[in-house]
């Protein structure tokens, strides 16, 4: 399996700009999440979705991060307007069920706002 | 708030030695919990875990221990090996309605081991 694959692996852009990060999760996961990575607070968790369906979405910081599952392969994660505060490195992660808290993780992408 | 906390930014070991990185947490419906390892440019990786029912679970040369009553976990790497250097960072999870599935991580413990 080739694991949970994430894309881009970096991507840098100007403050204003919209910014769309894809994940694509392992074959059979149901479980798919986001997490953001920072100095400051870590890792946290954005949202998750269970079945293609959002789960639970109080991790998203503002209106300006929208998340999407259109189907149980693929996952975007939407920044628009982009700010610089919002550089992190942006991690997808699937799991087998909604009860199995072992998660794989993908390499992540490495976000800069300038 | 944090509610999972890894009080140590970091940790040097010598080979062979052993080590011990340590996790404190607050919330006390959190009843699973987890170790993942980090490499650079890489996501995190699952390396052992431990049930609230458990106060100890071992995988080779990783032990995770875990005192209830004082809300702290550590994990124990014996004998530490030079590969072991990456960032190590705590998980938490509570059981029940959205909760399943989330895992809420402490901020990382960075460990050197010198050869």
């Amino acid at each position: 399996d080739a694991g949970v694959i994430q894309s881009p692996r970096h991507e840098v852009t100007e403050m204003g700009q919209e910014v769309t990060l894809r994940c694509k999760p392992i074959s059979g996961h149901n479980s798919l999440f986001w997490y953001r990575q920072t100095m400051m607070r870590g890792l946290e968790l954005l949202i998750y979705f269970n079945n293609n369906v959002p789960i639970d979405d109080s991790g998203m910081p503002e209106d300006r991060f929208s998340a999407k599952m259109p189907n149980a392969s693929f996952s975007t994660l939407k920044i628009q307007p982009s700010e610089p505060r919002d550089s992190a490195v942006y991690f997808c992660a699937s799991s087998g069920t909604a009860f199995n808290e072992k998660l794989f993780f993908g390499s992540g992408t490495q976000l800069s706002v300038l | 708030d944090q509610q999972v906390k890894q009080n140590s930014p970091s940790l040097s070991v010598q080979e062979g030695r052993i080590s011990i990185l340590n996790c404190d947490y607050t919330n006390s419906m959190f009843d699973y919990f987890l170790w993942y390892k980090k490499y650079p440019a890489e996501g995190p990786t699952f390396l052992i875990s431990i049930s609230s029912i458990k106060d100890k679970n071992e995988d080779g040369r990783f032990t995770v221990f875990l005192n209830k009553s004082a809300k702290h976990l550590s994990l124990h790497i014996v004998p530490s090996q030079p590969g072991d250097s990456a960032v190590y960072f705590c998980a938490a999870s509570a059981a029940g309605g959205t909760s399943y599935g989330k895992l809420t991580f402490g901020q990382g413990t960075i460990l050197t081991v010198h050869p």
